[in-house]
């Protein structure tokens, strides 16, 4: 059981928004930076986001994360075929000392 | 071009010991933290193990701790997962990471870890 929490699953139409939450606590989103990660089908994870809204390299800009509270939020505007993928927040974790990932949501087309 | 290159994988049987290692390139490997994190089939990423950079301070998750020791080599560039006391729920991908401003910023391709008997 993950102690932070994400929808299972969100859809949009083409070309629409999409809206990811990711919610913890104190000790995590309260206290650390989010990251967000991307994983297509069959392949390795890649980072999105850091540091709650920084976009590494090549990463597009219809990708944008904020954080507000225990809370945190990953938006996807202008949805394409290639964004069909699991996305799961992470943090540092400080009552536990270990990195914490969400359990993920999985991205679909209406 | 940062490279993260996990060494084969394999079947082993419960109780049995496996290490594993990640060769990296492309970036100053000393100077930076490493990451190890699993997948197992058809569930979620949870997160292993961390080392800092100078390897002053390992990190552990609790389904690991114990029986996982992560170790460094900076000078053959290379990060290890030496796991111990391996269960059937070890079974996943594990996957190295370059960690570096609070998130794994790049990830290798994965190697998969059987534990069966």
């Amino acid at each position: 059981q993950s102690v932070l929490t994400q929808p299972p699953s969100v859809s949009a139409a083409p070309g629409q928004k999409v809206t990811i939450s990711c919610s913890g606590g104190s000790s995590n989103i309260g206290s650390g930076y989010v990251s967000w990660y991307q994983q297509l089908p069959g392949t390795a994870p890649k980072l999105l986001i850091y540091e709650n809204n920084k976009r590494p390299s090549g990463i597009p800009d219809r990708f944008s994360g904020s954080k507000s509270g225990t809370s945190a939020t990953l938006d996807i505007t202008g949805l394409q075929t290639g964004d069909e993928a699991d996305y799961y927040c992470g943090v540092w974790d400080n009552s536990l000392s270990a990195y914490v990932f969400g359990p993920g949501s999985q991205v679909t087309y209406l | 071009e940062v490279q993260l290159l996990e060494s084969e994988g394999g079947f082993v049987q419960p109780g049995g010991s496996l290490r594993l290692s990640c060769a990296a390139s492309g970036f100053t490997f000393s100077n930076s933290a490493m990451s190890w994190v699993r997948q197992a089939p058809g569930k979620g990423l949870e997160w292993v193990s961390a080392i800092s950079a100078g390897a002053s301070g390992t990190y552990y998750s609790d389904s690991v701790r114990g029986r996982f020791t992560i170790f460094r080599d900076d000078s053959k560039n290379t990060v290890y997962l030496q796991m111990n006391s391996l269960r059937d729920d070890d079974t996943a991908m594990y996957y190295c990471a370059q960690r570096a401003l609070h998130a794994e910023q790049k990830w290798g391709q994965g190697t998969l870890v059987t534990v069966s008997s």
